[in-house]
């Protein structure tokens, strides 16, 4: 299992609402994103981070933003939740020097009622 | 486009047959092929990668690719099924930036006692 941890697992809650999922990894990776997947379906990337105070959007437009203060975490912040972010959120990091591969964490199943 | 296609969207299989699981891409460059393992209510799980050498490899839980080249294709196989190895496969391609994973659609495998 890949030491990266995401909180909370599950979570419903109102229209209007800010949230913020949170994602943290022990395994000393530069390389953190989110990926926007609803169940069973192919994954999109919203955000992405080299590093540090480095944060990029992804393919999939999104209206959340993230933050890269420390290398170990990498929280996604919803301002306002509509029903139309109901989906699962993964949180995937790799090394990107010497390995590529992606280690993601158990996710967050988001319902916005 | 850089893209990755999983053909099929399910396959079925009775346990101790050998499986397949279908995965052709287009990106620039010499490609570097991922095969990820989802099982319900969790997040990816990394089974192999190809970056370069050997054109089959080899990964966890008895799983091999075979990279080739002039197909395009990098399919996921196993020579004999177990029930437990039924869940959402997806394969990816890390595309030239080196920075953005593509994820194909996902196959659904059934292995049936």
């Amino acid at each position: 299992e890949a030491d990266i941890y995401q909180t909370p697992r599950y979570l419903v809650i109102g229209t209007g609402k800010k949230i913020t999922l949170e994602c943290s990894q022990t395994m000393g990776h530069d390389k953190m994103y989110w990926y926007q997947q609803d169940p069973g379906m192919e994954l999109h990337l919203i955000h992405y981070s080299y590093g540090v105070n480095s944060t990029e959007k992804g393919d999939l437009s999104s209206e959340s933003t993230v933050s890269r203060i420390r290398t170990e975490h990498f929280p996604l912040t919803l301002e306002s939740a509509r029903p139309s972010h109901t989906s699962q959120y993964l949180c995937a990091s790799s090394e990107g020097r010497l390995a590529y591969e992606q280690y993601f964490g158990p996710g967050t199943r988001l319902t916005v009622t | 486009a850089q893209s990755v296609a999983q053909p099929e969207d399910q396959v079925n299989v009775a346990e101790g047959n050998p499986l397949t699981v279908k995965c052709t891409y287009s990106v620039s460059g010499n490609p570097y092929l991922f095969w990820y393992v989802q099982y319900p209510n969790r997040g990816l799980q990394f089974l192999l990668k190809y970056i370069t050498g050997d054109n089959l490899v080899k990964g966890s839980y008895g799983f091999e690719a075979e990279f080739n080249k002039s197909q395009t294709s990098f399919h996921l196989k196993k020579p004999s099924a177990l029930v437990s190895d039924s869940a959402l496969y997806f394969c990816a391609a890390l595309l030239y930036n080196n920075n953005d994973m593509r994820f194909g659609a996902g196959t659904r495998l059934t292995v049936k006692p």
